[in-house]
């Protein structure tokens, strides 16, 4: 099965530098990368996704990479907010491949950003 | 309001007592899944279900049973809960064919 790997599990910055959070998958048939937000006491939410088709994606102060041939993609926030402190999850998933839409996550990353 | 709702919210239970935590979608989503969480390990899949009468096992399903009778509502049963079903659940749904999962706000157990 798909094994996601996330690093790093804790990130400090400063407000206004920019923060990377890198993931790994193992499976080739996954096609869809979304990263999620998880603040304290809340479920986890969608903030950006790609799918295998696209190198990158912006939103905002947000992009997201992805190197099919490295089985790689990454989270890129800039001009980082305190409000951006949170923990973030990549996930991999093979959807429409199969009868799960099964997300797998990697383990997390906290992301403190100090005022 | 889209929204994944997801009941009781914090649970504290003794070993054996069977229990119910419910899920519901308003969003007419046909798939729907239950996740926990456990520190170091991230979340991992229990069930999830393609559409009503549709289910199936994820990564971690002993010890847990679901059912699909409704389209908006996914229930978690905990036939005979212990200690190592202490976890933080999340129930998610998806619209069928689209990536986005969305998550409910998650139910805290505890199994003493």
């Amino acid at each position: 099965g798909e094994n996601v790997e996330q690093h790093p599990s804790t990130l400090s910055v400063q407000e206004g530098d920019s923060a990377v959070i890198k993931c790994t998958y193992s499976d080739s048939a996954s096609n869809y990368f979304p990263w999620y937000k998880q603040e304290l006491g809340k479920g986890p939410q969608l903030i950006i996704d790609i799918r295998s088709n696209v190198g990158e994606k912006k939103d905002q102060r947000i992009a997201v990479t992805l190197n099919k041939t490295a089985k790689h993609f990454s989270l890129h926030i800039t001009e980082t907010q305190p409000e951006d402190s949170a923990v973030y999850f990549c996930a991999a998933s093979n959807y429409g491949g199969g009868s799960n839409y099964k997300l797998t996550f990697g383990k997390g990353t906290l992301l403190t950003v100090n005022p | 309001e889209a929204q994944v709702t997801q009941n009781p919210r914090y649970l504290i239970t003794v070993t054996g007592k069977k229990l119910t935590v419910t899920c519901s979608q308003n969003m007419n989503h046909e798939y729907m899944s239950w996740y926990r969480q456990d520190p170091g390990l991230g979340l991992r899949q229990i069930y999830y279900s393609m559409n009503v009468e549709v289910t199936d096992k994820g990564d971690v399903p002993e010890g847990y049973k679901v059912s699909r009778k409704e389209k908006r509502n996914f229930p978690l049963i905990l036939e005979s809960p212990s200690p190592n079903q202490t976890s933080l659940y999340f129930c998610a749904s998806s619209l069928r064919g689209r990536g986005e999962q969305y998550f409910g706000p998650g139910t805290r157990l505890t199994v003493t």
